[in-house]
């Protein structure tokens, strides 16, 4: 089943510019993840934050956590055009192993 | 292996017909995992692998769908009597659970693009 959701469905944005994601979700969660989606290509795990973290950073992306609203969001700063792909979130109810994933937001960085 | 490889990479058959989808997880990851892309969508859960056994089938959509692993290593999905409504990308991913439940890290193989006409 489905649990997060990704908000825009869609984005495009200048290179230079900062880009911003949501994702909400509907149970509780042990960890929230965020993966990339080349076109015509296999999924890439970019960050992790767990249920207890509220922050996080790596390199040119923010993740931020608020399990009181069941949201999270992903901020790219200094977007460049190879960072135009689709970006989906994922998480894990307490019990289980497999990840849900939402539908994703497609980012278009144009140069 | 240094990857997860699935194969066929792209596979185009007729309505009716059987078809089966390899994966080759990262060697020594010990769950793996089957999801579905239609065009455009998100990922759809199918299975999941827990060595050799299959604790969670939840997600396959018919009986028409089936999968197994030997080995603790390669898995096939099979999907018969296809329909038009099976085209899509089938994901697989591995991950070693070293961080236990807390924290699955999944590593996905490029995908089988598969084309029921």
């Amino acid at each position: 089943s489905q649990q997060g959701e990704e908000d825009p469905q869609a984005l495009s944005i200048q290179e230079g510019e900062n880009a911003t994601m949501n994702c909400s979700y509907k149970t509780s969660i042990n960890n929230l993840q965020w993966y990339r989606q080349n076109s015509g290509r296999g999924l890439v795990h970019l960050i992790l934050i767990r249920s207890n973290e509220r922050e996080k950073h790596s390199g040119r992306l923010r993740v931020t956590l608020d399990t009181s609203k069941k949201s999270s969001s992903l901020l790219i700063t200094a977007s460049r055009a190879a960072d135009t792909a689709s970006y989906f979130c994922a998480t894990d109810e307490n019990s289980g192993y497999a990840l849900n994933f939402g539908k994703g937001t497609s980012l278009l960085v144009t140069p | 292996g240094a990857g997860v490889s699935q194969s066929p990479s792209n596979k185009v058959t007729e309505k009716g017909k059987d078809v089966e989808l390899r994966c080759d997880p990262i060697s020594g990851h010990t769950a793996l995992y089957w999801y579905r892309q239609r065009l455009g969508q998100g990922l759809e859960f199918l299975i999941y692998f827990q060595g050799n056994s299959a604790p969670d089938k939840s997600g396959l959509p018919s009986d028409r769908f089936s999968a197994e692993r030997t080995g603790e290593s390669v898995s096939t999905l099979t999907i018969q009597r296809t329909q038009q409504e099976d085209s899509a990308v089938y994901l697989c991913a591995s991950s070693s659970l070293d961080r236990g439940p807390g924290a699955n890290v999944l590593t996905f193989g490029a995908g089988s693009r598969l084309t029921v006409l």
